[in-house]
């Protein structure tokens, strides 16, 4: 059982639908991040948070928002998708940004129609 | 700039040993891991190298790394159907934890 919990799985959605993926991590860890796996490319990092501030944001459009309420939990916000950003979602956790190993989640398996 | 690359696909037979490979470019990497990912899961680490070592082992895997030639490897002994899943090579270089992963190496594991 990972200590990384993504929700929803599965996400269908339309392109002027907003929709939210949520992440939590029990793993006491300080650094979050997002990552999207699209096929046969390697994971892109997207945001990087670290004591719920945001510290790196990797050139992403802002149709995706992110959001880090607290250290346990992150949020992407997605709004006006198009269908190329269909991909796997995937949260990650560290103990702090010095590289200590990252923990993934299971992932949000996004469909943009 | 950095690059992490792999071979897309390996076979082997039960019990058999298998040894995925991995090369990267930039010469500052830190730590050197390796990830598995089963379908429908997410990335599930398995072991990690720190940069000034050579070798390391964890139960049926052994890691070698070679820095002169910017290879990584990853062996696993006595290959179970279980193993079979896709295995990421990621560098992690410069400051804040920047991994750059490759394209992921499949492994199938046949009877």
């Amino acid at each position: 059982e990972t200590g990384v919990t993504q929700t929803p799985r599965h996400l269908v959605m339309g392109m002027t639908n907003k929709k939210s993926l949520k992440c939590e991590q029990h793993l006491g860890h300080n650094a979050m991040y997002w990552y999207k796996q699209s096929a046969k490319k390697p994971l892109e990092l997207m945001f990087v948070y670290s004591l719920e501030e945001r510290v790196e944001n990797n050139s992403v459009p802002s149709r995706f928002s992110p959001e880090c309420p607290n250290s346990s939990h992150l949020f992407l916000h997605l709004h006006t998708l198009q269908p190329e950003d269909s991909a796997l979602y995937l949260c990650a956790s560290s103990q702090n940004r010095d590289n200590s190993p990252l923990h993934f989640g299971n992932g949000t398996r996004l469909t943009v129609t | 700039g950095e690059d992490v690359e792999q071979s897309l696909f390996l076979s082997v037979r039960e019990g058999d040993s298998s040894v995925i490979n991995c090369t990267y470019t930039d010469s500052s990497s830190t730590y050197l891991y390796w990830y598995k990912q089963e379908p429908g899961a997410g990335l599930q680490l398995l072991t990690y190298i720190f940069s000034n070592m050579d070798m390391k082992q964890d139960q049926r895997l052994t890691v070698l790394l070679n820095k002169k030639d910017k290879h990584l490897s990853l062996r696993i002994a006595d290959t179970q159907t279980g193993d079979s899943a896709i295995y990421f090579c990621a560098e992690s270089t410069g400051g804040g934890n920047k991994l750059t992963f490759g394209t992921g190496t499949q492994l199938k594991v046949e009877l």
